[in-house]
């Protein structure tokens, strides 16, 4: 069964510095997909960026960016210019491909992001 | 605009009674719908997955006949809390799937007193 760890359950970071959340997974399977997920207090997620496991080009959405390492099941996510409104929750979540026939996806415990005027 | 809704955002039932949450897909068909489970400052749980037109299929440990899902069409999937107790209050989250994208819903509160 694949699972996802993420070791830091909170950081801060200064207003307009950069910051790395961690995440490692776990999975016998080679295709898979990766995401980082951003939940407000609102509780709604918001897909921040995805991974796919075949792509060796690490993904990159504006300020956000992620450092895939596949040996290593290394997965992790840097927020360049932090803002104030990057406070949140940050999960980590693990898909298998679609040709496994799931959709699943499998959710790290999360990392509270706290962002300091 | 959101493409998942879910009803009602908050509930509050009382011990023993029953409660259901809506989940519908307002942009798109969706045949496969997903019911995740999230307790304060934890992780979000999947509970089930729901298909129209069949059977939903459980996570391991959900049970099923406290847990009532129907997916009765392609665009509303229902997930029925039966004989609620205090425990079962969390935050209940649906996502539905389009294609290679998976729409989450806002989330429905549930207190059960």
């Amino acid at each position: 069964a694949q699972t996802v760890t993420q070791s830091q359950p909170e950081m801060s970071v200064q207003e307009a510095e950069t910051v790395t959340l961690s995440c490692t997974y776990d999975t016998s399977e080679s295709d898979y997909y990766l995401f980082w997920y951003k939940q407000p207090p609102s509780r709604q997620m918001i897909l921040v960026i995805r991974q796919e496991a075949y792509k060796q080009q690490n993904a990159t959405e504006n300020r956000f960016s992620v450092n895939f390492q596949k040996a290593a099941k290394s997965f992790s996510l840097k927020i360049s210019d932090s803002q104030l409104g990057d406070a949140a929750m940050y999960f980590c979540a693990y898909r298998s491909s679609f040709t496994s026939g799931t959709y699943k996806y499998i959710f790290g415990t999360g990392t509270r992001l706290k962002v300091l005027a | 605009g959101a493409v998942v809704s879910q009803h009602p955002s908050r509930v509050i039932c009382k011990s023993g009674t029953s409660v259901k949450i809506e989940c519908r897909s307002l942009d798109f068909q969706a045949t496969t719908m997903f019911w995740y489970r999230q307790f304060p400052k934890q992780s979000l749980m999947l509970m089930a997955t729901s298909n129209e037109g069949s059977k939903a299929t459980y996570e391991q440990g959900v049970e099923k006949d406290k847990f009532l899902i129907n997916h009765a069409s392609l665009t509303l999937s229902t997930l029925t809390v039966t004989s609620a107790h205090p425990e079962d209050s969390s935050f209940y989250i649906c996502s539905v799937r389009n294609g290679n994208t998976i729409y989450f819903g806002e989330g429905s509160w549930l207190t059960v007193v």
